[in-house]
């Protein structure tokens, strides 16, 4: 069974830092490109960074340039999203989910950690 | 970049078939996928490449996808299917991964 299993949520003041964890399982972790994606309250999902599966290639959505890096451990079987400089509009609930790049969907999500960055 | 609009409010009775649109330029030229969203659970596909269904999603979830418009079509709605759905694209121009705006669907 596959499992994505987020961490890392909290409350954060603004300019703060933090790093989200996703540990995955039943499946082959270095054979897929991994995401976060992540919903503000009362908003819809937004894609916010990818990585390839030997961490060679990374994106980001333009609102976290520079302040968000996304890394995975193939070792640990585990993702991981350092966010610096937290702003008020970072506030989400932040899913990680497995890339299916063949047919360009997100195939598989774990139920999302939250973060609340407050003044 | 990309837009696709979606309606906010899918109303439906238990039995009835619920149509959740998402629009967007040329999308029948794309792939769409959508997703149900419950709170506190992991989002699940539970359609993709716009007609297709992963292993595990009932037959009642079917999609369809042409000119402006592609749909994700509720058959036999149940109490269980009250979620909020999201249709997705590729889009190579901008962010790769492009949601709609989401569309609240409530079981009468």
């Amino acid at each position: 069974e596959v499992q994505l299993v987020e961490s890392g949520g909290a409350l954060v003041q603004r300019g703060g830092s933090l790093r989200l964890s996703c540990v995955v399982s039943g499946f082959t972790f270095t054979s897929h490109w991994m995401s976060w994606v992540r919903q503000a309250p009362g908003k819809g999902l937004e894609w916010v960074a990818n990585i390839k599966e030997d961490g060679s290639e990374k994106y980001y959505v333009d609102s976290v340039k520079g302040r968000f890096t996304i890394s995975r451990d193939n070792a640990r079987n585990s993702l991981y999203l350092q966010m610096n400089s937290l702003r008020d509009e970072d506030t989400a609930v932040y899913y990680c989910a497995r890339d299916d790049f063949y047919n360009s969907c997100l195939d598989f999500w774990g139920r999302g950690t939250q973060v609340t960055v407050s003044s | 970049s990309y837009v696709l609009t979606q309606p906010p409010s899918v109303s439906v009775a238990p039995g009835q078939t619920a149509r959740i649109t998402c629009a967007g330029y040329n999308i029948g030229k794309r792939s769409v996928h959508w997703y149900q969203l419950k709170p506190g659970q992991a989002p699940l596909l539970v359609v993709y490449d716009s007609t297709d269904r992963p292993p595990g999603i009932p037959e009642r979830f079917s999609g369809s996808n042409s000119g402006n418009t592609a749909t994700l079509t509720i058959s036999w709605v149940e109490a269980g299917d009250e979620a909020d759905y999201y249709c997705q694209v590729w889009d190579s121009n901008s962010d790769p991964y492009v949601f709609g705006s989401g569309t609240k669907v409530s079981v009468l």
